[in-house]
């Protein structure tokens, strides 16, 4: 149990379009779901938090006009690079957590995106 | 705040023989410890985690935690390494609150196994 899947998995698009990832709790609802950014050998940084209904909190640093973040239901967000430039281009991960009381995330495989 | 530093962003070992990646963490609360593995192109796995109940805790594939709250310590070791063990691993700090709150990843550290 606890699955959560992202799609796609990888990702090339030309800069100056939009890149939409979804991630998605197969198997339990997440009541939080995280989106994470992995740059080259580097660790994860936490880029926003969402919780179902409502808006997302990002992190200070992040640009929430840039990165659009919808947690429409109990199984699925989405995060949408918009006007894309190189410099985002990343590995993004996904974590969603099942409920406030029970401390653990489980993580996504992860999107590879690459903007040219 | 919170934050963790895993002190070391190479470590290689032989087969067979012990691992210890060292992690120290600092909180503002009592925190709940993480240790993930990541292999290459793979998503996050989850090792081991501490929830404020046993010190000494055990994950899977052999390797195991000790909290140590004097030391804010939480080292991964490993009896006998294996060649599959070689990936990255991070140390992370999880909020007080629970699953709500996002987690602090420490910089990695890369294990590699040699034969």
């Amino acid at each position: 149990g606890a699955v959560v899947s992202q799609h796609p998995s990888r990702v090339i698009c030309k800069s100056g379009t939009s890149v939409k990832i979804e991630c998605r709790s197969l198997d339990f609802q997440a009541t939080t779901m995280f989106w994470y950014r992995q740059f080259p050998k580097k660790s994860l940084m936490l880029m926003a938090t969402s919780n179902e209904g409502s808006k997302a909190t990002y992190e200070q640093g992040v640009e929430k006009d840039k990165f659009l973040i919808n947690h429409a239901s109990l199984t699925l967000s989405t995060l949408t690079v918009t006007s894309a430039h190189p410099e985002d281009s990343s590995f993004y991960i996904c974590s969603a957590a099942r409920s406030a009381s029970y401390n653990e995330q489980f993580f996504g495989p992860g999107t590879r995106l690459t903007v040219l | 705040a919170q934050s963790v530093t895993q002190l070391d962003s190479h470590v290689s070992v032989s087969e067979g023989t012990p691992v210890l990646l060292r992690c120290n963490y600092s909180s503002s609360y009592s925190p709940s410890l993480f240790w993930y593995v990541q292999h290459p192109n793979k998503g996050l796995q989850l090792l081991l985690k501490y929830t404020s109940a046993a010190t000494l805790v055990k994950g899977i594939n052999g390797f195991e935690a000790e909290f140590k709250k004097s030391e804010t310590s939480f080292h991964l070791t490993k009896p006998s390494a294996h060649m599959s063990d070689a990936a990255e691993y991070f140390c992370v700090v999880g909020g007080g609150g629970g699953g709500a709150d996002g987690l602090t990843f420490g910089k990695g550290t890369h294990l590699i196994i040699q034969p």
